[in-house]
């Protein structure tokens, strides 16, 4: 089974503060993502990456940066927290839709429990 | 940008009963996939069809698609209350990112 951890489940910190959000997968997936859920505005996208070092934004790229040194980690870092990004973080992954040539697409994201972030 | 809407936004039902809720996406598609989610945790993937198939089934799931009509709905009998939960649809955008709807919340009484 594919598992994707994510480095806590509750994290509160204070504006201004670095805050790193760490997410593992042990599947060899080529693409990782970044997501924020918020009631009413369902998941958004916030960065992705489809490689080491490789890192697209996403819709909300603001105030969010990442990193992805090796294949299974990806992280998200905001640079100085603020209570607008109090929210619930979550990560997937992904193999690239075309995994093998002729083979059918699949984008099957398979998800983290979930950080959920509160910024004082 | 927004391409799949789930329809209703809230479901509650006896346990037993079917729960049915659809999904409406706007551009042409090669897959749509539908997920779950508890209160609090990640998503879940539940099933995925494809642009050439009409209907599948997976346990009490049963999954349409009219591209026709872009729309796809989720069908689950016989519901209990462990379904409980959120439930989303989700098709691939032009990249390799998934788009996903703001979900149904699903509430399945005892």
């Amino acid at each position: 089974d594919v598992k994707v951890t994510q480095s806590s489940r509750y994290l509160v910190k204070r504006t201004g503060e670095k805050v790193f959000l760490e997410c593992v997968q042990d599947m060899d997936h080529e693409n990782m993502f970044w997501y924020r859920q918020d009631p009413g505005l369902g998941l958004r996208l916030i960065y992705f990456s489809y490689d080491v070092k490789m890192k697209e934004k996403g819709d909300i790229p603001e105030g969010y940066s990442v990193s992805r040194e090796k294949k299974e980690r990806f992280s998200l870092i905001l640079e100085s927290a603020s209570t607008n990004q109090t929210s619930m973080y979550l990560c997937a992954s992904s193999f690239p839709p075309y995994r093998a040539q002729g083979a059918p697409r699949t984008d099957t994201q398979y998800f983290g429990p979930g950080t959920r972030l509160t910024v004082l | 940008s927004q391409q799949g809407e789930e329809d209703p936004q809230a479901l509650s039902i006896q346990e037993g009963e079917n729960a049915t809720m659809n999904c409406s996406y706007k551009t042409s598609i090669n897959n749509l996939q539908w997920y779950r989610q508890n209160s609090g945790r990640g998503l879940v993937h539940l099933i995925l069809i494809r642009s050439n198939e009409r209907e599948k089934h997976s346990g009490r799931l049963r999954v349409t698609l009219d591209t026709s009509k872009k729309s796809s709905s989720l069908l689950i009998t016989a519901s209990r209350a462990a379904d409980t939960a959120s439930y989303f649809c989700a098709s691939p955008s032009r990249s390799e990112k998934l788009v996903f709807g703001k979900g149904t919340k699903l509430t399945v009484n005892p």
